[in-house]
């Protein structure tokens, strides 16, 4: 079956240093790759997302690229801010499950001033 | 403005109770779903839907229960066989045949 898997926090920051989350995945056949954000006490967003081998998601200063030889889609921020303290879900679909989205358990991102 | 809608924030729950936590979408989405995250934890697929009057168990199902009589609407009744059900509860929808998931602002169950 499908599966993903994230780093393990809390990742914990100083304001402007560079950040990576690092997520790699396993799918029976070419998967639709895709970060949420969520902050304390509320829902998941949508943070980016890529459909295709070599895409590049990016929001909000984050970015992540979709690797199908690694299996990965590491979550990348040059500079963090404290405002990015959250909780970051990597996860896939795919159409021969249904289209079902399939996380990772989290990583907690920790930004201190 | 287009959203999911979930009521209440907070619930508390006497142990034996059954309780029934809202979900209304107004994107016009036909599939929607309920999810439960616990402290520290990911997201776990509790049932969906894709089409009114239709319904799935997800990954943990027992002790759950749903219905779909409109499009808008996916109640989740957690019943007294649920007997861990202090949690934080997600509901979300998606457009037919797309995977970009719009999620709710969550439920938290506590049980007294």
């Amino acid at each position: 079956g499908n599966s993903v898997t994230q780093m393990e926090g809390p990742v914990t920051l100083s304001e402007e240093a560079f950040l990576t989350i690092n997520c790699t995945y396993t799918a029976t056949g070419y998967p639709s790759l895709f970060w949420y954000v969520q902050y304390p006490g509320e829902g998941l967003q949508l943070l980016l997302k890529a459909t295709k081998a070599d895409d590049k998601g990016s929001n909000k200063g984050f970015e992540a690229t979709y690797r199908k030889e690694t299996t990965s889609f590491h979550l990348e921020k040059g500079s963090v801010q404290v405002s990015d303290s959250a909780v970051y879900f990597c996860a896939l679909s795919e159409w021969n499950a249904g289209n079902m989205l399939t996380f990772g358990g989290g990583t907690r991102l920790m930004v201190k001033p | 403005d287009g959203g999911i809608t979930q009521s209440p924030k907070y619930l508390f729950r006497k142990e034996g109770q059954n309780v029934t936590l809202s979900c209304e979408q107004n994107l016009n989405h036909d599939a929607m779903y309920w999810y439960r995250q616990d402290p520290g934890q990911g997201l776990r697929l509790i049932y969906y839907s894709q089409i009114v009057n239709d319904f799935q168990k997800g990954d943990i199902a027992e002790g759950y229960s749903v219905s779909r009589e409109k499009k808008e609407s996916f109640p989740l009744t957690v019943t007294s066989a649920q007997k861990n059900p202090t949690a934080f509860y997600l509901c979300a929808s998606s457009r037919s045949g797309f995977a970009e998931a719009f999620f709710g602002q969550g439920t938290r169950l506590t049980v007294v």
